[in-house]
């Protein structure tokens, strides 16, 4: 299957700086998604991007899927975007999913 | 509103007693999965369903089972639950493998002692 790895593993703010987390993936994938598990378990859709760039208010993402890598990028980081965040790829009908990026945002 | 379920959240159980986490979405969603996620191994897909009757292994099949009878339904079945299935279960659908994102359940915790 496809490896995902996500980086950094952990990672730690004070509230209103900006972060860029990484996803590579190590074979073409027909679709990509972000995902933030809150700290209560809740797993939350961020985009969907297999290519290309896309904005929601403060966080935006972009994937370059010939150099198959995806960025996200948080802006102005508040205390409830702490979590962890996952990459998800698809390919041959599966998913796979790299082992997340915890970020905590202090105040 | 649009959402997917299942059910139990939580359940404590022994070992070899089979049980079934059942998920359902009410979005008419063709693509549905299983998942476990274990600390700092992030989510690992146990099994998912194309379409009705259309069923396959993702990366951790063994020790369970799926059906897809129905379109909204996607039932998860441990026969002989074992220790090493102890951990958190999410369901997942999206309208198609290609077609937009993954909407997940809020999950099951389970242990088997």
């Amino acid at each position: 299957g496809i490896q995902v790895e996500q980086s950094p593993p952990d990672l730690i703010l004070q509230e209103g700086a900006n972060s860029t987390l990484r996803c590579n993936f190590s074979d073409s994938v027909n679709n990509l998604q972000w995902f933030h598990q809150n700290p209560w378990g809740q797993l939350i859709n961020l985009f969907y991007i297999p290519s290309g760039t896309k904005q929601n208010g403060r966080l935006s993402a972009t994937t370059v899927a010939t150099e198959r890598y995806s960025l996200l990028y948080i802006s102005s980081s508040q205390t409830t975007d702490s979590g962890v965040y996952f990459c998800a790829v698809y390919n041959f009908n599966k998913f796979y999913f790299g082992s997340g990026t915890k970020l905590n945002v202090k105040p | 509103e649009a959402q997917v379920t299942q059910n139990p959240r939580y359940l404590i159980t022994v070992t070899g007693k089979k049980l079934t986490v059942t998920c359902s979405q009410n979005m008419n969603h063709e693509y549905m999965s299983w998942y476990r996620q274990d600390p700092g191994l992030g989510l690992r897909q146990i099994y998912y369903s194309m379409n009705v009757e259309v069923t396959d292994k993702g990366d951790v099949p063994e020790g369970y089972k799926v059906s897809r009878k129905e379109k909204r339904n996607f039932p998860l079945i441990l026969e002989s639950p074992s220790p090493n299935q102890t951990s958190l279960y999410f369901c997942a659908s999206s309208p198609g493998f290609l077609l937009g994102t993954q909407y997940f359940g809020p999950g099951t915790r389970l242990t088997v002692l």
